[in-house]
């Protein structure tokens, strides 16, 4: 079964400071893992794939398959970085591309 | 190009009453997804079609049926709404082929009393 767990309801810290929020996945194929963001009353958008293995507004995540983690990080939080995120893993057999997101963690980033 | 577009953004029901929340996507995509967010739960696939005249069960579909009229349209229908539907539902639509990157409509906030 395809799973995936962000253990951490909400995230705050101060500005300047490192972040990391967490993303564990449960998956007996080769997954496909996403970041999704979404700013207040803005749609839910894009934020990094594992694939493309890009930093998109100095954001970063590694899959570690044999942590079975995609955690996303950050080195110096900004308060535009206040936002929910989601971790999200695209199975399903041949190319469906059913996505399946986490709880999320709301990032709360304090001056 | 309006991208992801949801009808209504806001309903209010009665437990029993049935509505149709409708979604539509300029963008040419095969793909099209309807999901549910709660509070602590995250986002649930609750249908999704992988490409006009198909469609397959999420997560969460009970109590639910879709509808793919078209390659644009992608409709999610209440039949007897009940308390635990109330949320926000979420369309979106995806190229597979191209990118694989979910573009989501606006939200449309559901409840139902």
């Amino acid at each position: 079964a395809q799973r995936v767990t962000q253990p951490e309801k909400l995230l705050s810290v101060f500005k300047g400071a490192p972040v990391e929020l967490k993303c564990n996945y449960s998956y007996s194929g080769s997954p496909e893992l996403f970041w999704y963001v979404q700013y207040s009353r803005q749609r839910l958008q894009l934020l990094l794939r594992h694939i493309s293995r890009e930093s998109i507004k100095g954001f970063t995540a590694d899959l570690n398959k044999g942590e079975t983690s995609f955690h996303l990080k950050k080195p110096f939080a900004q308060e535009e970085d206040s936002a929910m995120y989601y971790c999200a893993l695209r199975g399903g057999s041949g190319n469906t591309g059913k996505l399946i997101f986490g709880q999320g963690t709301t990032l709360q980033v304090k001056p | 190009n309006a991208g992801v577009t949801q009808t209504p953004k806001f309903q209010v029901l009665k437990t029993g009453q049935s509505m149709t929340l409708q979604c539509a996507q300029d963008m040419n995509h095969n793909s099209m997804y309807w999901y549910r967010q709660d509070p602590g739960m995250g986002l649930r696939l609750i249908y999704y079609s992988a490409s006009e005249g198909t469609t397959d069960k999420g997560e969460v579909p009970n109590g639910y049926n879709v509808s793919r009229l078209n390659k644009r349209e992608f409709s999610l229908r209440l039949e007897s709404a009940a308390p635990s539907q109330t949320s926000v539902y979420f369309c979106a639509s995806s190229d597979l082929l191209i990118t694989g990157e979910l573009f989501f409509g606006e939200g449309s906030r559901l409840t139902v009393l």
